[in-house]
């Protein structure tokens, strides 16, 4: 089955640096790469997606890129504020629906 | 419109006991799915549904766990003698239809077992 691991586990910029958090998945039939956001006791909210036939996707501050062919994909948060600290999930998905998320990335952005 | 919705918030059960936990998707989602996130880890997956039928029920930990959709929008996840290990958030999650790949997830149910 699909493996996603997720690097780092913590992250801590100040504001207005960039910030990038990477994930590597096993499973090369995977074509559907949801972020998601999760603040403290709540649930988990998706910032931003991409798909197996493009290779970066990008939202106001938020991108994301793809390669296939090494298996791994990275969230990059630009000019990051304080509200978006919180803990950012990978996930990959194949056709069977079952979802795997990496194990998260607690991030930090210091006013 | 409403988002997922779940119940209770939070449940409090002995080591033992039998315990339900409910989930109303997001109207018009056929497509819903339970997770388990433990403290500092992601979601985990645990069943699928597809309308009434389960389509994926691998990521079931034991035979202690079950879950039903009968009408085809609100499910129950059922654990039966619960374990300490069972503490967890229980995640809901919905999406339109099983090949929509956006899910949306609700605010869990915290589970804990003493």
């Amino acid at each position: 089955g699909e493996n996603v691991e997720q690097h780092p586990s913590t992250l801590s910029v100040q504001e207005g640096d960039s910030a990038v958090i990477k994930c590597t998945y096993s499973d090369s039939a995977s074509n559907y790469f949801p972020w998601y956001k999760q603040e403290l006791g709540k649930r988990p909210q998706l910032i931003i997606d991409i798909r197996s036939n493009v290779g970066e996707k990008k939202d106001q501050r938020i991108a994301v890129t793809l390669n296939k062919t090494a298996k791994h994909f990275s969230l990059h948060i630009t000019e990051t504020q304080p509200e978006d600290s919180a803990v950012y999930f990978c996930a990959a998905r194949a056709n069977n629906n079952d979802m795997r998320f990496g194990a998260g990335t607690r991030l930090t952005v210091k006013p | 419109g409403a988002g997922v919705s779940q119940t209770p918030s939070n449940k409090v059960t002995e080591k033992g006991k039998y315990v339900e936990l409910r989930c109303d998707p997001i109207s018009g989602h056929t497509a819903l799915y339970w997770y388990r996130q433990s403290l500092g880890q992601g979601p985990e997956f645990l069943i699928y549904f597809q309308g009434t039928g389960a389509a994926d029920d691998s990521g079931l930990p034991n035979d202690r766990f079950f879950a039903v959709r009968p009408e085809g929008s609100v499910s129950t996840l059922k654990i039966q003698r619960t374990e300490r290990g069972d503490s967890a958030v229980y995640l809901c999650a919905s999406s339109l239809t099983d090949g929509s790949y956006e899910q949306y997830f609700g605010p869990g149910t915290r589970l804990t077992v003493t």
